[in-house]
């Protein structure tokens, strides 16, 4: 089953608003990633946030964690059309290997 | 994409035969992954391996197999395609230490079973 569930399936929202996808996991973890791919390529890493951690940034991203919650959440500030693309929630499992449980990911949409 | 390349990246085969997908490194990672697409499944691990020779079975492992015989080259082999492994295929590499890291993917092999 899949470890990571997220919310919503599909975001369609107008180019400059902000966009906010939430992940939540079952198990203990390590870390928590995002991903982005866009339409037939694979994915592309975008940023982690580890278990002792509760919010990073990098550039328009935001990422928050709670692991009482067992949640997380991207947001997206200022969106720009190029920004369309599907986000993938994956969790770093304890039981190592460095493995990495994906969820089904967003379909954000951008609209100019 | 930053070393790893996947091949083929599309491939029409007919039930039954046994088909084997490549992946390539560069840059001498220890651990080396194959996870398949679905709609609705998100990414699925089907095996993984963390050196020459060392590999393991992930969520989805039936139907398929691996070998590592070197550091750069992970193959992922369909023993007799069946029209459920009809798929995107890709394969990944970590990079980083410890608890942070973060995969790179391969583009992906687009294989369909008829």
């Amino acid at each position: 089953s899949q470890q990571g569930e997220e919310d919503p399936q599909a975001l369609s929202i107008q180019e400059g608003e902000n966009a906010t996808m939430n992940c939540s996991y079952k198990t203990s973890i390590n870390n928590l990633q995002w991903y982005r791919q866009n339409s037939g390529r694979g994915l592309v890493h975008l940023i982690l946030i580890r278990s002792n951690e509760r919010e990073k940034h990098s550039g328009r991203l935001r990422v928050t964690l709670d692991t009482s919650k067992k949640s997380s959440s991207l947001l997206i500030t200022a969106s720009r059309a190029a920004d369309t693309a599907s986000y993938f929630c994956a969790t770093g499992i304890i039981q190592g290997a460095q493995k990495l449980v994906f969820g089904q990911g967003t379909r954000l949409t951008i609209n100019p | 994409d930053a070393g790893i390349t996947q091949s083929p990246r599309h491939k029409v085969t007919e039930t039954g035969t046994p088909v084997t997908l490549r992946c390539h490194q560069t840059e001498n990672h220890r651990y080396m992954y194959w996870y398949r697409q679905d709609p609705g499944h998100g990414l699925r691990l089907i095996h993984y391996s963390y050196g020459v020779k060392d590999t393991d079975k992930g969520e989805v492992s039936d139907g398929y197999s691996v070998s590592r015989s070197k550091t750069e080259d992970f193959l992922l082999t369909l023993e007799s395609a069946t029209s459920s492994q009809t798929s995107v295929y890709f394969c990944a590499i970590t990079h980083g230490t410890g608890t942070n890291y973060g995969y790179t993917f391969g583009s992906g092999t687009r294989l369909t079973v008829v």
